[in-house]
Parts: structure tokens; sequence; C-alpha cells
């Protein structure tokens, strides 16, 4: 059954604190983002990702960052320099590299808690 | 700042009446792609719109994408409780490939 795992679901962190979150896709897509969604605020883009060993800042990419070495996996490091890391951060994938043309599929979600 | 403007942020109906959510944007648009995202889960894929006036439907769901593709819409005739939820719009303009949300219209529907 193909999809797109997010781990953990929950995730509690001190200030100051360096946390990845986990983003693992088996539908065999190219292309994979990272969205921070915040009450109100839709869905911001941090980080994607169009082939494998490339990626490029999003609209919010300042205190994350991103690796994509293999084509499953595009893991998220919230750094200690993001101000406000509380949020819920989801992670998606699509089958072309062009956002728009094909849809997101999207994982279930990490809530990250930073006090 | 937001490329697209989604009106209203709230809407609250009986069951049984209808809803609508808007979307809008300044600039014209390459396509539009409509989401629902469940209280406590994640967004879903609905449907892409990508010709000026292009209407479809999908059961009590119609969308609408303007004559201008600087506008859609999508409206549920007579909701039902499985209808609760937020509904995002997303784009992406010409030639910029990163897509873009709206801020979401969130849906309660009393039964």
């Amino acid at each position: 059954d193909g999809g797109i795992t997010q781990s953990p679901k929950y995730l509690f962190r001190k200030e100051g604190q360096n946390v990845t979150l986990s983003c693992e896709q088996n539908l065999n897509h190219d292309a994979m983002y990272w969205y921070r969604q915040d009450p109100g605020q839709g869905l911001r883009l941090i980080y994607y990702s169009q082939i494998v060993n490339d990626f490029q800042k999003g609209d919010i990419a300042e205190g994350y960052s991103v690796s994509r070495e293999k084509k499953e996996s595009f893991p998220l490091t919230v750094t200690s320099a993001q101000k406000n890391p509380t949020a819920f951060y989801l992670c998606a994938s699509s089958t072309t590299g062009a956002p728009g043309n094909s849809p997101l599929h999207f994982g279930n979600g990490t809530r990250l808690t930073v006090t | 700042g937001q490329q697209v403007m989604q009106i209203p942020q709230y809407q609250h109906v009986q069951e049984g009446e209808d809803f609508t959510t808007y979307c809008n944007s300044s600039t014209t648009l390459s396509n539009i792609q409509w989401y629902k995202q469940r209280p406590g889960g994640h967004p879903v894929f609905l449907i892409q719109l990508v010709k000026s006036g292009e209407v479809k439907k999908q059961k009590r769901l119609t969308f609408q994408f303007g004559e201008a593709k600087k506008n859609s819409s999508l409206h549920i005739t007579a909701t039902q409780t499985t209808d609760v939820g937020t509904y995002f719009c997303a784009a992406i303009r010409g030639s910029n490939y990163k897509l873009t949300f709206g801020k979401g219209t969130l849906l309660t529907v009393n039964p």
C-alpha cells in the first residue's frame, strides 16, 4: 500500500535543540515538499526537491535545512535558528518536479512543540 | 505574501444548506488545485482546473475557474456533516513553480 510516512506524529523539544523530522515515500515520486501549517495561515512552503541530490528554498526556508540523498526520503531539520518552530509540519510528494501540474500527496504530518 | 486570497475564512451552515468558497488572485493563474483537510488530518487533493471558464463536478461539489483565470470557486450543494473540514485552493504563477496555498475556508456543519 503506497503512501507517505511521517514520523513521529508528535514531537516535543526544548528551545535551542535541533530536531529532524522524517518523511519517507514509496510512491516512486520524483518531487517532495515540506510545508508548515499554522492556525489561520494555510500551508507555507519551506523546501522542495524536484530530484535526488537537489532541493530549492521555499517561501520560509530560514532556520530549516533538508537533504535528498535518496528518492524515497526527504528529512527536514528544524534548527535552533528557527524563531517560531512550534507548528504542524506536512511532507508531500508528486509525480513531477513542477508543483501545480500534478496533485500533491501528503503525509499525516508531525506536530512539533518547542518549549 | 499570499498569492491567492481565499474567502470566507470561516463558514458555518445548517446541514442541507449550500456552501461556497472563493479563491482570488491579482495575477493570471496557470491552473488551480483544490484540497480538503478534515479536522486533525492532512490535505487531500480534490481536483485541478486548467482551462479558462472550466467547470467540473464531483457529486455535490462544483468547481469553477474564471474566464480570466484569476479566480475560482468551490460550491457544495446540500451540505452534509461529512463535508466538515478546511478547503484550500492552491496555485502557481506562470513561470513560478512554487505551489502557493490560500489560507483556507473552515466549514462547519450543524446537523
